[in-house]
């Protein structure tokens, strides 16, 4: 049971560029979401879902763009790269939104931005 | 709007050694409460939840109890061990603020030495 798979593992980008950063569950699960990591701040949510066809923004959505065209798959997009986004990425799923319901988390995708 | 705080680390304990952290909330409606843990290079994973007042989870030897008066959610171990090193998050996840969504605290740095 793979769970969620999250490529790739590393990324060095320049600034300017666009890259997609792929997120795969393969539990079922509706809810799926992307979180960004930061030293000293947590994890902060980027962007969610509830399901096929339906995102939304969360707390840092400037600078991402996502969709959700299965329930599988979850791709976050960088559509012009900048120092501040250098980070680590985690993708989540849960069966669905329910505020009890665990998550699971991917393995993260460390990105750099020259 | 909803927060968590966590105690501040790192943490550096003798094996065998008892294990608390703190961590306080702040939430709008009945929360439930996690606390995750992120082993180096690894993606988060959840160690425990408790989903009401008074609630205590539990799993492999750590336990947290879900205290409403006091909005307090700490993390303990009676006796750490050097494979508990890894880095401890504390979660809620409010049912009246988009359910699902998960809150973090900064998290806490836990290094075990032998």
């Amino acid at each position: 049971n793979a769970g969620v798979t999250q490529t790739p593992k590393f990324q060095v980008l320049k600034t300017g560029q666009s890259m997609t950063l792929q997120c795969a569950q393969d539990m079922n699960h509706e809810y799926m979401s992307w979180y960004r990591q930061d030293p000293g701040m947590g994890l902060r949510l980027i962007h969610y879902s509830v399901g096929a066809g339906i995102t939304d923004q969360g707390e840092v959505p400037n600078g991402y763009n996502v969709s959700r065209s299965t329930t599988e798959d979850f791709p976050l997009r960088l559509l012009s790269a900048a120092p501040s986004q250098t980070s680590v990425y985690f993708c989540a799923s849960s069966a669905d939104r329910a505020s009890n319901q665990p998550q699971h988390f991917g393995d993260g995708t460390r990105l750099s931005i020259l | 709007g909803d927060s968590v705080t966590q105690m501040e680390g790192p943490v550096t304990l003798s094996e065998e050694a008892f294990l608390t952290i703190n961590c306080t909330y702040t939430a709008t409606g009945y929360p439930s409460l996690f606390w995750y843990v992120q082993y180096p290079g690894e993606g988060l994973q959840l160690l425990l939840k408790a989903t009401k007042a008074d609630d205590k989870g539990s799993n492999k030897g750590f336990e947290a109890t879900y205290r409403k008066e006091t909005t307090s959610f700490h993390l303990e171990k009676g006796s750490v061990q050097v494979s508990d090193s890894a880095v401890y998050f504390c979660a809620l996840s409010d049912t009246y603020n988009q359910g699902g969504k998960l809150i973090f605290g900064q998290g806490t740095e836990l290094s075990v030495k032998p």
